[in-house]
């Protein structure tokens, strides 16, 4: 049984690239969730998707981020012109129902830094 | 808004010891979900426990017991006789039907380190 799959799990990059994560849910679940974490504190809510819609979004994803969930299948984060500020860890987790009480499985994250 | 505070940032004890971590949670929502998450070193949140808001029954699964008190917006964990494979961060996390839906508002975490 594979759980949430997350790629790539590091990436440093330079202030002012364009960076791109991928996160796999865990087969049929049809709810997938985008999380950051920084340093010494808890994940924060990023956006979902219920298929491959985008349901909500927090007030965390500025214009520079987007997301995509194509065919509801596997997600995509995109940063775009990365600051120093992004660097964090990005964590990817998927549920098979939609409810609060549904139990979210993560992925290990991807750490990004950004130089 | 939801909040969760987990008041112990770090918390050292030798191994076989009991340790509680403290969960206090903020909620305007009368059905909701507590969860505890544990996060290795690897990354990875591992789901541990959910409790809703209408089973105060406490809950005990090997080592691991839980504490949900709604009169006091407590949740707190237990571990007896602690090992060294339990040094990790801790998270807490609430979920709630009228205000934040699905989205988990996490603590900032309690890091415990089992020591030899």
């Amino acid at each position: 049984d594979t759980g949430v799959s997350q790629d790539p799990r590091h990436k440093i990059t330079k202030r002012g690239q364009n960076v791109t994560f991928r996160c796999d849910p865990i087969s049929e679940h049809n709810r997938l969730y985008w999380y950051r974490q920084t340093l010494g504190q808890g994940p924060e809510f990023l956006t979902y998707f219920q298929n491959e819609a985008q349901l909500e979004k927090s007030r965390l994803l500025s214009d520079r981020f987007s997301a995509e969930r194509p065919k509801g299948s596997f997600s995509t984060l995109e940063i775009q012109r990365t600051e120093q500020g992004d660097s964090a860890m990005y964590l990817c987790a998927s549920s098979l129902g939609r409810t609060p009480r549904d139990i979210q499985y993560f992925g290990a994250g991807t750490r990004l830094s950004v130089l | 808004a939801q909040k969760v505070t987990q008041a112990q940032t770090e918390i050292s004890v030798v191994e076989k010891e009991d340790v509680t971590l403290d969960c206090v949670y903020e909620t305007r929502d009368t059905t909701y979900y507590l969860f505890w998450y544990k996060q290795p070193p690897s990354g990875e949140l591992v789901f541990l426990i959910r409790r809703n808001s209408f089973d105060e029954q406490n809950e005990i699964s090997g080592r691991y017991s839980w504490n949900f008190q709604k009169s006091t917006s407590s949740f707190n964990f237990t571990i007896t006789a602690s090992q060294v494979v339990d040094s990790a961060v801790y998270f807490c996390a609430l979920s709630g039907w009228e205000t934040s839906g699905s989205r988990l508002t996490f603590g900032e975490g309690t890091q415990l380190t089992v020591n030899p």
